[in-house]
């Protein structure tokens, strides 16, 4: 078992959708979570950070954590076509130093159809 | 603030050949990584530098794969020989103190070995 699945795809949507993207974990050693934003030839960008099991809401994404579950979503309302790109969830055990590793998902291709 | 940077953007190079990628990250970051994105895959650890000094070099093929970190900024990853297997996008990203809500990724090499 992967220490990170995360939901395959592609996904395609239309503009205005909510998207719901979803990852699993087996470690529970893992204490943060993010997720990423990768555009085509581009490195990941950092979306949303995220320690505690509950909500974080910025602007239109929402990410979601379940400890206990060990699972986790981002959530985007009003999707727009700016919005088409791979997402990766990240995870890693410790905040500094030498665990602060990333432990990344497969990733998963939105695509926001105007 | 400017970015990772990394060079080249691309390479194409035949199997048994050698290659070399540098990196410069942002200006303070202590935390040097080097990760490898095949395609259709998530970003994996290679190598962590903290300043000059490696933190986790534990998934790096020691056998083909070579990293340094002069004086604590710079960087360049070596692959000699290379294998077709190491297709892929080689992704540089620093952060300070090594935070993982503090990453900051470089576009990347993408290195196609024919």
């Amino acid at each position: 078992q992967k220490e990170v699945e995360q939901d395959p795809g592609p996904l395609s949507v239309p503009e205005g959708a909510i998207v719901s993207l979803n990852c699993t974990y087996s470690n529970s050693a893992f204490q943060y979570f993010m997720w990423y934003r990768q555009y085509s030839r581009k490195g990941p960008e950092l979306l949303m950070y995220t320690y505690s099991s509950g909500n974080k809401e910025d602007g239109r994404f929402t990410a979601q954590v379940d400890k206990s579950s060990k699972y986790i979503s981002l959530f985007i309302r009003d999707s727009q076509p700016s919005d088409s790109a791979t997402y990766l969830c990240a995870m890693t055990s410790l905040n500094t130093g030498a665990n602060s590793k990333l432990t990344f998902g497969k990733g998963i291709t939105l695509s926001v159809r105007p | 603030e400017a970015g990772v940077a990394q060079s080249p953007r691309y390479k194409i190079i035949e199997k048994r050949q050698s290659v070399a990628f540098w990196c410069n990250p942002i200006s303070g970051h202590a935390t040097l990584y080097w990760y490898q994105q095949i395609l259709g895959q998530g970003p994996k650890l290679l190598i962590q530098f903290q300043n000059n000094g490696v933190v986790d070099d534990s998934q790096l093929p020691k056998d083909r794969f070579s990293a340094e970190r002069l004086k604590g900024v710079d960087s360049t990853l070596k692959i000699q020989p290379a294998k077709l297997e190491d297709s892929a996008v080689y992704l540089c990203a620093s952060s300070l103190e090594g935070r993982p809500g503090g990453y900051t990724f470089g576009s990347g090499t993408r290195l196609t070995v024919v």
